[in-house]
């Protein structure tokens, strides 16, 4: 069975100053990979996904990902961080296996907190 | 499109009380999905449904939790009866055709069992 770990539960950065949030995940099949972003009192929203081809994929509001198969991760970058950005980070992981509908299994956040 | 909408926003009631969460997904979404969430355990699929049938329901807690779609465009999640652990926020959601798509989140019900 898949498994995801999110290693930090809470990132403090300052304005402008660029962050990493780690994901690793643990799966014996292909993966599909996404990235969630909740902001407070709301709902998750799609950040980025990975499905296939370049390992390195591009997301709303300046975040990208890289996928890394070797190391198994998926970790979250910005270069320059804004006030607006402090939220929930979600880290998903989805098999692909032809005798599965594909269900996700969300890590357990990482909360970025950007001060000024 | 309005969205997935969920209601109450707010929940509040008595341990032993029966609660009923109800949503709406996207028009033409195959997938609903009901996640919990709570400090402790993080988000975790309760349930979900593609076509109006439930497909896996392994997350459900136990048999106080129900979960029905009798139609596309609405769904509700049951809890009779409820315990104070079940205080949480729960999300419904949905997507297109597969899991994998873009899963749409509703604001989330808040909801406090005293």
């Amino acid at each position: 069975a898949q498994s995801v770990t999110q290693l930090d539960s809470q990132v403090p950065v300052f304005e402008e100053a660029p962050v990493e949030l780690r994901c690793n995940y643990s799966s014996s099949v292909s993966v599909y990979l996404f990235w969630y972003v909740q902001y407070p009192n709301q709902g998750l929203q799609l950040l980025l996904k990975y499905l296939s081809g370049s390992t390195l994929v591009k997301g709303i509001n300046g975040f990208e990902a890289e996928f890394n198969k070797s190391q198994t991760s998926f970790h979250l970058r910005k270069p320059s961080v804004h006030i607006s950005d402090t939220a929930e980070y979600f880290c998903a992981v989805s098999d692909f296996d032809g005798g599965s509908q594909g269900n996700l299994i969300f890590g357990k956040g990482t909360k970025l907190s950007v001060k000024p | 499109d309005a969205g997935v909408i969920q209601s109450p926003r707010h929940e509040v009631t008595e341990m032993g009380q029966e609660v009923t969460l109800r949503c709406k997904p996207i028009s033409g979404h195959d997938y609903l999905f009901w996640y919990r969430q709570t400090m402790m355990r993080g988000l975790e699929l309760l349930i979900y449904f593609n076509n109006n049938v439930p497909i896996d329901d392994s997350g459900m807690p136990e048999d106080r939790f129900s979960a029905k779609m009798p139609n596309a465009s609405f769904s509700t999640l049951k809890i009779q009866p409820s315990e104070p652990r079940d205080s949480a926020v729960y999300f419904c959601a949905s997507s297109l055709y597969s899991p994998r798509d873009t899963q749409y989140f509703g604001p989330g019900t808040r909801l406090t069992v005293l």
